[in-house]
């Protein structure tokens, strides 16, 4: 299956400063790209979507100018959470859709999580 | 709008038991069915996905689900439960609408007790 990496893995900033989370995809051409988050003991929240050569899409709430997205390429994404709050700590997932050796694969591969604590 | 409901945010079995992980989903189109499972502090890992091909999925870990329209329900079952298979189980829908936005359920713990 694909390999999906995210730096860091963890990551605590004071209140105010701005975070930037990595994902890549290893050996996947990645489409489209989601980015998540998951608060404790709950499931996972869509945030947005971004396909390779647009602007992210984001879903309703999720305030756009706060968590900047970046799809630089089809093998590298970035979350920019700015100037982060204790109420933005969270598991921040992103997950890959896209072409696996030359097929394009109905399904979402998840990075492994980045655990965000604001103080 | 599509949705999938997850019966039981904890499930206990003993090791060797039968595992079923109930999910019913609720969707105005033929759906995408997915079964993912989540390790203490790790990212989501596929277990099995239902795409309208055989309606009985076969995934990894020994993990099974089957897809029955009349119930709308995609349980996840395994015949004999390991100590490994404790973890998070979460059950999502996608609408083949072309966005491929998966919608999750609230997770099953699932507990294995030796």
């Amino acid at each position: 299956g694909a390999v999906v990496s995210q730096h860091p893995s963890r990551v605590i900033c004071k209140s105010g400063t701005s975070v930037k989370i990595e994902c890549r995809s290893l050996d996947f051409q990645a489409t489209t790209m989601f980015w998540y988050r998951q608060f404790p003991k709950q499931s996972l929240m869509l945030m947005a979507t971004s396909n390779e050569g647009s602007k992210a899409t984001y879903e309703q709430g999720v305030e756009k100018d706060k968590f900047l997205i970046n799809h630089a390429s089809l093998t590298l994404s970035t979350l920019t959470v700015t100037s982060a709050h204790p109420e933005d700590s969270s598991f921040y997932i992103c997950a890959w859709e896209g072409r696996l050796t030359g097929k394009y694969q109905e399904t979402q591969y998840f990075g492994p999580g980045t655990r965000l604590l604001v103080l | 709008a599509q949705s999938v409901t997850q019966l039981g945010s904890h499930v206990s079995v003993s090791e060797g038991a039968l595992v079923l992980l109930r999910c019913n989903y609720s969707s105005s189109v033929p759906p995408y069915l997915f079964w993912y499972v989540q390790y203490p502090n790790q990212g989501l890992q596929l277990l099995l996905k239902y795409t309208s091909a055989a309606t009985l999925v076969k995934g990894i870990n020994g993990f099974e689900a089957e897809f029955k329209k009349s119930e709308t329900s995609f349980h996840l079952t395994k015949p004999s439960a390991h100590m490994s298979d404790a973890a998070e189980y979460f059950c999502a829908v996608s609408d083949r609408s072309g966005n491929e936005k998966l919608t999750f359920g609230t997770g099953t713990r699932l507990t294995i007790i030796p």
